[in-house]
């Protein structure tokens, strides 16, 4: 079953702080994933693009990481802002077929 | 740019009454746009695949009677939900892909908030 599974469900930082969001898929067979954010109450805006031969791309400062051998990723989000506040959702999608397969998102919150 | 855009953002509804939302693709022509429906701290969920000119194709346990789509020109569809009841308040964000399809990436409405009293 094509599934993704992100951890931590919920994560709160302090700004200027860095974290990082996880991101493990079960999708076969893989197209490319994608990281979305979506602020309360709006709908998702892309933040990356990887295909199975990319591993990194970095969009200001944020930095998606792909390991297509463990069906792994992960967004790094650097020196935290106040507006960084929102879910972050993974998104995987299969060769073949139009349907994204989504995962529960993380909650982040940035505290001053 | 690909922009979509949804109206209305909000409304509120008596229950029993139909409620329609529109999803417009501002500067492309959409082939295909998506329906989903959010509840409140879950991901989202696909309600139907509509292609222009064509029936809409609807998830498992969508009703098709309930909620209708239209998808009349490449650059609008819409989303009428029918006798909407309070369990039908949600979220509703519309998609639409851009051809050529890299990635078939899916562009998102900023969405719509519907609440049934």
């Amino acid at each position: 079953k094509n599934q993704v599974e992100q951890s931590p469900q919920s994560l709160i930082i302090l700004e200027g702080k860095n974290c990082t969001l996880q991101c493990n898929y079960t999708v076969s067979p893989f197209s490319n994933l994608r990281w979305y954010k979506q602020d309360t109450g709006r709908g998702p805006v892309s933040l990356t693009i990887m295909t199975f031969s990319e591993n990194t791309k970095s969009n200001g400062r944020y930095t998606a990481t792909l390991d297509a051998d463990t069906k792994q990723s992960s967004l790094h989000i650097t020196a935290s802002q106040l507006s960084d506040s929102a879910s972050y959702i993974c998104v995987v999608s299969a060769r073949n077929t139009d349907k994204l397969i989504f995962g529960t998102g993380t909650r982040l919150q940035v505290f001053p | 740019g690909a922009v979509v855009s949804q109206h209305p953002s909000w409304v509120i509804c008596k229950s029993g009454t139909s409620v329609k939302i529109e999803c417009r693709s501002l500067d492309f022509q959409a082939t295909t746009m998506f329906w989903y429906r959010q509840f409140p701290k879950q991901s989202l969920m696909l309600m139907a695949t509509s292609n222009e000119g064509s029936k809409a194709t609807y998830e498992q346990g969508v009703e098709k009677d309930k909620f209708l789509i239209n998808h009349a020109s490449l650059t609008l569809s819409t989303l009428t939900v029918t006798s909407a009841h309070p369990e039908d308040s949600s979220f509703y964000i519309c998609s639409a892909t851009k051809p050529p399809h890299s990635y078939n990436e899916q562009f998102f409405g900023p969405g719509t908030r519907l609440t049934v009293l």
